[in-house]
């Protein structure tokens, strides 16, 4: 059961932006670093920005983060079909439990 | 490079049990901490468990605790997931996945093996 909440799915035309949105609470994105992972079809996910807005070597820079209260965003600029991917936020949840979450994940259509 | 490769998925019968390892290479391995995802056929990623990089400190998900343990053979370097009373609803590729820091918390998974499938099934 996923605690962080994405929109199912964004679109756009090539060489467009989408945004995506990821929504959480105060003891997980509020309190947390949240990071955005890229799951192309039939392969693993793949880190794509880390600690809100870091991207790993090797990620192209029209990829981007950022977080603001409870909520984190990725964007990605220069909408390209290789990026036609499900795209997941997660971070780690403060409570008492604890333990790493993620989010309900979003399906990018490049139209 | 870093690579984890897991094996031990298959098909198994509600209530049985069965152990998966991910044997990780091109890294320290007992330098980081290590978890499982999973993700059920069509659905989305599921944390599963994550461990230490000594053993010594382990989270598991509510949804397997009590049927399923994390472990790690540093001098193998191995991960483990033990799972036991397994039910249908564990159908699912499992990953494992190499957190970016020795201990978990905040640190992303930075790099992810290839899957292994579990299929419960009678």
């Amino acid at each position: 059961q996923s605690v962080l909440t994405q929109p199912p799915s964004v679109s756009a035309a090539s060489g467009q932006k989408v945004t995506i949105s990821c929504s959480g609470s105060s003891s997980n994105t509020g309190k947390n670093y949240v990071s955005w992972y890229q799951q192309l079809p039939g392969a693993a996910p793949k880190l794509l920005i880390y600690d809100n807005n870091k991207r790993p070597s090797g990620i192209p820079d029209r990829f981007s983060g950022s977080k603001s209260g409870t909520s984190a965003t990725l964007g990605i600029t220069g909408l390209q079909t290789g990026d036609e991917a499900d795209y997941y936020c997660g971070t780690w949840d403060s409570s008492l439990s604890g333990g790493y979450v993620f989010g309900t994940g979003t399906r990018v259509t490049v139209l | 490079q870093v690579k984890l490769v897991e094996s031990g998925g298959g098909v198994v019968q509600p209530g049985r049990s069965l152990r998966l390892s991910c044997a990780a290479s091109g890294f320290t391995f007992s330098s980081y901490a290590m978890d499982w995802v999973r993700q059920a056929p069509g659905k989305g990623l599921e944390w599963v468990a994550v461990i230490s990089y000594d053993g010594n400190n382990r989270w598991i998900a509510e949804s397997v605790k009590g049927r399923f343990t994390i472990s790690r053979d540093n001098s193998k370097n191995t991960l483990y997931l033990q799972m036991n009373s397994l039910k249908v609803d564990d159908t699912a590729v499992y990953y494992c996945a190499r957190v970016a820091d020795a201990n978990p918390g905040s640190s992303p998974s930075d790099y992810w093996g290839q899957g292994t499938l579990v299929a419960v099934s009678s």
